[in-house]
């Protein structure tokens, strides 16, 4: 069965250094999605993307962050500067369609960040 | 705004015993609800959605619009059950939809 898979499965970082979280969705599948979740609370959602555009983002997706399909196949999240509140487990999703009612999210293992 | 609340953090039964994870959400338009686990060291996966109307390992949730609820309910637990269960939200008007997330609570089944 086909699955998202995420690289690397941990990330140490010092602050202030650039990070690149990587993503292959399944590969028929049409709208990407990066959620983090900081250690003790919620997932949260951070962007949608579709058809090389963001299509969704939430305050948390400031301009130190941005999202980037650079082939046919990855997709990645870029913070760029990183800040100790950035640690946190970052989960990549895909669907084959937007709308919720045929919107099930396929989720990665995640992606733990630590910032040092 | 969603907003999706799950007040029980930590709920441990007994095998055999009957278990219900409590969800309630906020949203002003039309909502799809959903429920993902989340097994020991796996990964998050979709357990049923409410469009759907499924029973899946013998878990039903139901809407309940008046009481804005989606309780997700097991008449016999099991003990391959224990897993963190998150409820989620997703606005049926707009495409793209993200999904907001409850804090989640840990089932445990015991023996």
């Amino acid at each position: 069965e086909p699955e998202v898979t995420q690289t690397p499965s941990h990330q140490v970082t010092q602050m202030g250094q650039e990070v690149i979280l990587r993503c292959v969705p399944i590969s028929n599948h049409l709208y990407f999605y990066w959620y983090r979740q900081i250690l003790g609370q919620k997932v949260e959602f951070l962007v949608s993307f579709y058809n090389n555009e963001i299509s969704e983002k939430s305050e948390i997706f400031d301009d130190q962050f941005s999202v980037e399909r650079p082939d046919g196949s990855n997709f990645t999240l870029k913070i760029r500067s990183t800040k100790l509140e950035d640690s946190a487990m970052y989960f990549c999703a895909s669907s084959l369609w937007g709308r919720a009612e045929h919107n099930e999210q396929f989720f990665g293992p995640g992606t733990r960040l630590t910032v040092l | 705004a969603q907003r999706v609340t799950q007040p029980e953090k930590l709920l441990s039964v007994f095998k055999g015993a009957p278990v219900e994870l409590k969800c309630n959400y906020s949203y002003s338009g039309s909502p799809e609800l959903f429920w993902y686990v989340q097994y020991s060291r796996q990964r998050l996966q979709l357990l049923l959605r409410h469009i759907s109307r499924e029973s899946i390992k013998g878990f039903t949730a139901d809407l309940n619009k008046g009481e804005t609820s989606f309780h997700l309910k097991k008449p016999f637990a099991q003990e391959e059950d224990s897993a963190m269960y998150y409820c989620a939200l997703s606005g049926l008007e707009t495409s793209g939809s993200r999904l907001t997330f409850g804090e989640g609570t840990q089932l445990t089944v015991n023996p």
